[in-house]
């Protein structure tokens, strides 16, 4: 168990809606990492929070947005979803504000777009 | 362009046999380089990772890495492997820690034959 925690593991959505993926960080975690994870891509950087404030953008679409929350979760959006978006998306999470440290992995969502 | 590249999609070894997975990097400057461990259904855990120094890094589970800046390779070995050790292997990087994430290869999927 990583300590991370991603809700929901699973979901079914049709195209053209919206979700929110949810990621509770390890205990004293401050930075916060969403990756999207399919057979063609492989594993792509999404985008990266540090104690509430966007630290790092990767290839993110357009029609996802992320935030973190006081609290420290962070949610991920994904909204006019297509077919391509069904993936694994998985949270991250670590001490530090660069990747220097050690990245602990959620178990995952995992999306279908049909 | 940044990148890392894992030329073996599929690895077969016999169990107690030993294993070596590739990783080779394209970056400026040599970069953090870390491999992950991803068993079915389980987000990815790191093995190891090398910042700089002894170019031998020790991990857990047995396992040990080698960094030669002359091939730009940081190859995952295993002396004896074990039927557990049998998942996906992901090499990854970070131009120095720096705020733009972890670089992930495809991945190798390691079979063990009994």
């Amino acid at each position: 168990d990583s300590g991370v925690t991603q809700t929901p593991k699973h979901l079914i959505t049709a195209t053209g809606q919206r979700v929110t993926l949810r990621c509770s960080p390890r205990s004293g975690d401050l930075s916060v990492y969403w990756y999207q994870q399919s057979l063609d891509q492989g594993l792509q950087f999404l985008i990266q929070y540090y104690n509430g404030e966007e630290r790092a953008k990767g290839n993110i679409l357009e029609r996802f947005s992320a935030q973190q929350f006081p609290d420290l979760h962070s949610e991920l959006n994904l909204s006019s979803l297509e077919l391509g978006d069904s993936a694994l998306y998985f949270c991250a999470s670590s001490v530090e504000a660069g990747v220097t440290g050690e990245l602990f992995f959620g178990e995952g969502s995992r999306l279908t777009v049909l | 362009a940044q990148s890392v590249t894992q030329p073996d999609i599929h690895i077969t070894v016999s169990e107690g046999a030993s294993l070596e997975l590739r990783c080779n990097y394209s970056y400026g400057a040599t970069p953090y380089l870390f491999w992950y461990v991803q068993s079915p259904g389980q987000g990815l855990q790191l093995l190891l990772k090398y910042f700089s120094g002894d170019t031998l890094v020790q991990g857990i589970k047995g396992f040990e890495a080698e960094f030669k800046r002359s091939q730009s390779s940081f190859n995952l070995r295993k002396p004896s492997v074990h039927w557990s050790d049998a998942a996906e292997y992901f090499c990854a990087a970070n131009s120095g820690g720096g705020a733009d994430g972890l670089t992930f290869g495809k991945g190798t999927h390691l079979i063990i034959q009994p």
